[in-house]
């Protein structure tokens, strides 16, 4: 049984393109959550979606970040016109239904230059 | 004031030592909470859940101190692969709010 899947593992970008982060859950959850962690600090909430609905983007930034979960496929955790503030670690975790230890993918490093 | 808050550290201590790391919380509605290691790089792991009975796994041991809004986590007969950063959560709601991590480095 496969973990959570991210790909990639590392993005470089320069300023102002889009960066694309993917995320499959591991088989049987349902429930999958973004969350960013900025250099020397902790891991933030940003996203809660289940297939085709987001259920919580309070720790989404309101511009230029967007999330998505279909129902075929990956999470997508997209950013818009990147600036250096968004180089950071963003973290994928997926549960069941009813289990909130999630667990984590390993992870994508976006480096914005 | 930060949700999760918990001493940076670094402790460092021998192989074979005894170290506990304490949280606070400030959500008292929290009800359920948990330890995640962090390895440098990596993903946080799942280390525990934390019940309010306080539970034991091997060389760890969690409580939850509800008055006072605190966590521990125990550690004895440290090992090196003990190495890490300990991550405090709070589990409320759809999300886990994290603590910022407290560096533990295990000597030889």
């Amino acid at each position: 049984n496969a973990g959570v899947m991210q790909n990639p593992r590392h993005l470089v970008r320069r300023r102002g393109q889009e960066a694309r982060l993917r995320c499959s859950p591991m088989k049987g959850h349902s429930h999958v959550y973004w969350y960013r962690q900025l250099p020397e600090e902790g891991l933030k909430f940003m996203v809660y979606l289940q297939k085709e609905n987001i259920i919580d983007e309070s720790g989404m930034p309101k511009e230029r970040f967007s999330a998505e979960f279909p129902k075929e496929g990956p999470s997508i955790l997209r950013i818009q016109q990147v600036v250096r503030g968004d180089s950071a670690a963003y973290f994928c975790a997926s549960s069941p239904e009813g289990w909130s230890g999630y667990t984590f993918g390993s992870g994508t490093r976006l480096t914005v230059v | 004031r930060k949700e999760v808050e918990q001493d940076p550290g670094p402790f460092n201590v021998p192989e074979g030592a005894t170290v506990a790391f304490n949280c606070t919380y400030s959500n008292s509605a929290s009800q359920s909470f948990f330890w995640y290691r962090q390895d440098c790089r990596k993903e946080p792991k799942l280390l525990m859940s934390v019940y309010s009975s306080g539970n034991e796994d091997g060389r760890f041991t969690a409580q939850l101190n509800r008055a006072s809004q605190y966590i521990s986590l125990l550690i004895r007969d440290s090992k090196l692969s003990d190495s890490a950063t300990y991550l405090c959560v709070d589990n409320a709601g759809n999300m886990l709010t994290f603590g910022g991590g407290t560096r533990l480095m295990v000597k030889p």
